[in-house]
Order: structure tokens, then C-alpha cells, then sequence
């Protein structure tokens, strides 16, 4: 069956320090894979987008990795800060379809 | 310039009731979804339209849910009639045309039904 999953365990960290988070999925071909934050009370925010050809993207303190043969994407935050704390989901669009399909998001906490 | 636009925030109802959620996308976006999140199911893709028609409806979990998208600048989401197990937090997103485009999502609506 097709899965995306995401570390459900709250990943802490301290400020000042990489924030890694991953994103695997089986018995998917995906065009693009996407990483959205989500604050509490809020709808999920865009971050970056990168498409199956492409190994990273990176904007500002942001880095997406995508290993379309190990089937993973990493997500990192460099210098991390006690704002980055939301938590993080990735999702992906297969190439027969325009949906976008969410993993089920890993908590990030920032500790000053 | 004005992100989608979903009403009410925050709805409160007794089981049976027919419940009406409210979305405004973004202006010039094609494509508008419907989403429940729920700490259990995550993020489920209930139904997407693109230029006001329904595509893909096979996330819609029974017939007592129904949407609609009478023009580019708004749609409906409707249970009737609502149960328990409806409560979630609901989301409307939009996005541009092409596929793979980023999706913008409005706050939600947290219906609790009692």
C-alpha cells in the first residue's frame, strides 16, 4: 500500500543547531515533493518545492534533499531558531494525478 | 493581497444538524481543495475542483458530504447530517494552474459536533 511517513516523535533541539527531519514514502512515483510548516491554530505555509530531477533546492536557512531511490527527502534548518518550532509536513504529487498527498507532519521544538 | 478566506473559524453544533463551511480562494487560482485534519488521519484530501468543477471526489468519506463551487470565488462544503465523528479541524487551499504548484491553505474551520 502507499505511505508517507514522517518521524511522529517531536524532534527537540537546541538553537544554533541543524534541524533535520525526514520524509520516506513507499509504492509512490512522484513528480514533486513539497515541505509546508504548519503553526498551531493555522493552515499549513508553502516552503519549498523540488521535483523529481532535482537532488537539493535551498532557500535562505531552508535545505530539501530528494533520493528518489532511497525513496526520502530531508528537510533541514540550518542555525535554528526558537521560531522554526511548528511542525513540518511533506507532501507529494504523483505524475497521473493534481493531488497532493500529506505525511503526517513531525513537531519541531527550538530551545533557546 | 488576500490569502484564501474560510468561514466560520470556529463552529459548534449538535449531531444531526446540517453543518456549512465557506471558502474564498485566492483570486486567478484554478484549482481549490477541500482537506480534514485530524490528529488520528492527519491531512485527507476530501474533494478538488478545477475551474468550478469537481475532479476528484473519492476522498469524500459518505454521501452525507457534498461540495460545491457555484463560481471561481466560492465554495461550499456541506454535512448533512452531522455526526461526532465529523469533528476536525477543515481546510480550503488553492493554487495556480499547473500541477505540482504550491498549495495556499486558509486558517480552517474547527468544528466540534456534540
Amino acid at each position: 500500500s502507499q505511505k508517507i511517513e514522517q518521524n511522529s516523535e517531536a524532534l527537540n533541539i537546541q538553537e544554533g543547531k541543524t534541524a533535520t527531519l525526514t520524509c520516506n514514502y513507499t509504492n509512490y512515483s512522484p513528480a514533486y515533493l513539497q515541505w509546508y510548516r504548519q503553526d498551531p491554530g493555522r493552515g499549513p505555509v508553502f516552503l519549498l518545492l523540488i521535483r523529481e530531477n532535482e537532488k537539493e533546492k535551498r532557500k535562505e536557512r531552508l535545505k530539501v534533499t530528494f533520493d528518489t531511490t532511497l525513496k526520502q527527502s530531508l528537510f533541514h534548518i540550518t542555525a535554528s531558531q526558537p521560531a522554526d518550532s511548528a511542525t513540518y509536513l511533506c507532501a507529494l504529487v504523483s505524475y497521473n494525478t493534481d493531488k497532493l498527498i500529506f505525511g503526517t507532519g513531525t513537531r519541531l521544538q527550538v530551545f533557546p | 493581497d488576500a490569502g484564501v478566506i474560510q468561514s466560520p473559524r470556529h463552529e459548534v453544533t449538535e449531531m444531526g444538524q446540517e453543518v456549512t463551511l465557506r471558502c474564498k480562494p485566492i483570486s486567478g487560482h484554478d484549482y481549490l481543495f477541500w482537506y480534514r485534519q485530524t490528529m488520528m488521519r492527519g491531512l485527507e484530501l476530501l474533494i478538488y475542483f478545477n475551474n468550478n468543477v469537481p475532479i476528484d471526489d473519492s476522498g469524500m468519506p459518505e454521501d452525507r458530504f457534498s461540495a460545491k463551487m457555484p463560481n471561481a470565488s466560492f465554495s461550499t462544503l456541506k454535512i448533512q447530517p452531522s455526526e461526532p465523528r465529523d469533528s476536525a479541524v477543515y481546510f480550503c487551499a488553492s493554487s495556480l494552474a499547473r500541477v505540482g504548484q504550491p498549495q495556499h491553505f486558509g486558517d480552517g474551520t474547527r468544528l466540534s459536533i456534540l
